[in-house]
């Protein structure tokens, strides 16, 4: 079974726009780490932003922040003041334990285009 | 720049080569992977190495090969590899402790002819 699903298809955003990347998960896991990342065209996975499942307050890095909502087993990822340099893949991904386990599972991935 | 670092970042081979990528950090993270991403798609783990000892083989042909020398670095030697191999592999590294993301390189772009 899928442990990460990102369902949107590609999606264009206006400049400046906020944009939200939306990403569920499944796990019986009660420890667990989810990890956003960014990838443009060059190649490089970057990642972004962090949420324990143990975290009582949403992670927010910068223009990132992610909308942890644990009953539904999503973690949305938010960008805000959308920039040209935003265009990427976004994966969204999970850790499940947090310790003894090194395997991220990673959804299928949110293409991004920010239009001027 | 990132602080995981990958060379070469671009190799094109034939079937009957053998070529090495290569993988170093210097950030002290004691886990390092290997993975393979295909156009469009995420990346798919390959091997996991823990404190320079390979912990998790993803059912990777033998004709991928890791090393981990010491704990900054590590290789992925290549032999008599197939087209279905041309491929960006990515480098990553790590802490340990599931808390902590992996940290990627910018990748290799493997072609074979």
């Amino acid at each position: 079974a899928q442990k990460i699903t990102q369902t949107q298809p590609g999606m264009f955003v206006q400049e400046k726009e906020a944009v939200t990347l939306d990403c569920t998960y499944d796990t019986s896991d009660p420890s667990y780490g989810l990890f956003w990342y960014k990838q443009p065209s060059s190649g490089e996975m970057i990642f972004l932003i962090y949420q324990g499942s143990y975290d009582q307050q949403n992670a927010t890095e910068g223009r990132y922040s992610l909308n942890f909502q644990k009953a539904r087993k999503s973690a949305n990822l938010v960008i805000s003041a959308s920039q040209l340099g935003d265009s990427a893949m976004y994966f969204c991904a999970m850790r499940e334990g947090f310790y003894g386990n090194n395997r991220l599972a990673f959804g299928k991935g949110n293409q991004v285009v920010v239009i001027p | 720049d990132t602080e995981v670092t990958q060379t070469p970042k671009h190799l094109v081979m034939g079937m009957t080569n053998k070529k090495s990528l290569k993988c170093e950090q210097h950030m002290g993270h004691r886990a390092m992977y290997w993975y393979k991403q295909k156009a469009k798609k995420p990346p798919e783990l390959m091997f996991v190495y823990s404190y320079e000892k390979l912990s998790i083989n993803e059912s990777v042909p033998s004709r991928f090969s890791p090393e981990c020398p010491n704990s900054s670095l590590l290789n992925l030697h290549l032999h008599a590899l197939q087209p279905e191999d041309s491929a960006l592999y990515l480098c990553a590294s790590s802490q340990t402790a599931g808390t902590k993301p992996q940290h990627f390189g910018d990748g290799t772009r493997l072609s074979i002819l």
